[in-house]
């Protein structure tokens, strides 16, 4: 199993371009989680997702979409860049009823300039 | 009001002895988890140890262990016998509500970063 992947691992934005994190998980975890760490920070909750077909927003949800069409897929995308994306962005995935972990990808570090 | 408090910010331990990382929180809800999670340099977030708030006994995990006190809202994380690869960022997570609808969804702390000495 490689878990949870995400790609890209890097990526410099211009203020105003829009771009889609990818995410997969091969575990069949029904949830889905995108988060992000501001420097010196904790992670916060942008959007997550129960199952296929099902969203809902996070604590920090403005300036993001999200679909999740397959069990495996959870991408978030970023319509209009600002330099207040510029952070480490995480995607998580767990099984349903389980009252413990989620399972985090290595990340994207993404800068806005 | 913050949810999850971690109010070290830097800790230092000598290799092979043990530290404890603090976290407190803020629920109303009677059914929550508690979570560390180690974030190392290289930027993973690696976890370590669940409390759920109807386990009876700490959780433990090797050389982690919880000291869970429910009554003073505290979910220290333990590590006995330091070593250097324990360095890194330690982030305590909350997890509140049943395991319907989403209730997963975890609310960090801001952190604690411990580094080892040789």
């Amino acid at each position: 199993n490689a878990g949870v992947t995400q790609t890209p691992k890097f990526r410099i934005l211009k203020i105003g371009q829009s771009m889609t994190l990818q995410c997969t998980q091969d575990m069949n975890h029904n949830y889905m989680y995108w988060y992000r760490q501001d420097p010196g920070m904790g992670l916060k909750l942008i959007y997550y997702s129960v199952g296929a077909g099902i969203t809902d927003k996070g604590e920090v949800p403005n300036g993001y979409n999200v679909s999740r069409s397959t069990t495996e897929d959870f991408p978030l995308r970023l319509e209009l860049a600002a330099p207040s994306q510029t952070s480490v962005y995480f995607c998580a995935s767990g099984p349903s009823g389980s009252l413990n972990t989620q399972y985090f990808g290595p990340g994207t570090r993404l800068t806005v300039l | 009001a913050q949810k999850i408090t971690q109010t070290q910010p830097g800790m230092f331990v000598q290799e092979k002895e043990a530290v404890t990382l603090d976290c407190t929180y803020d629920t109303s809800d009677p059914s929550y988890g508690l979570f560390w999670y180690k974030q190392p340099s290289s930027g993973e977030m690696i976890f370590l140890i669940y409390q759920g708030s109807y386990d009876q006994q700490n959780a433990t995990e090797g050389r982690y262990s919880l000291n869970f006190q429910k009554a003073r809202k505290s979910a220290n994380l333990v590590i006995s016998a330091s070593q250097l690869g324990d360095s890194a960022m330690y982030f305590c997570a909350m997890r509140e509500g049943g395991t319907q609808g989403g209730s997963e969804k975890l609310v960090f702390g801001k952190g604690t970063k411990l580094t080892v000495n040789p």
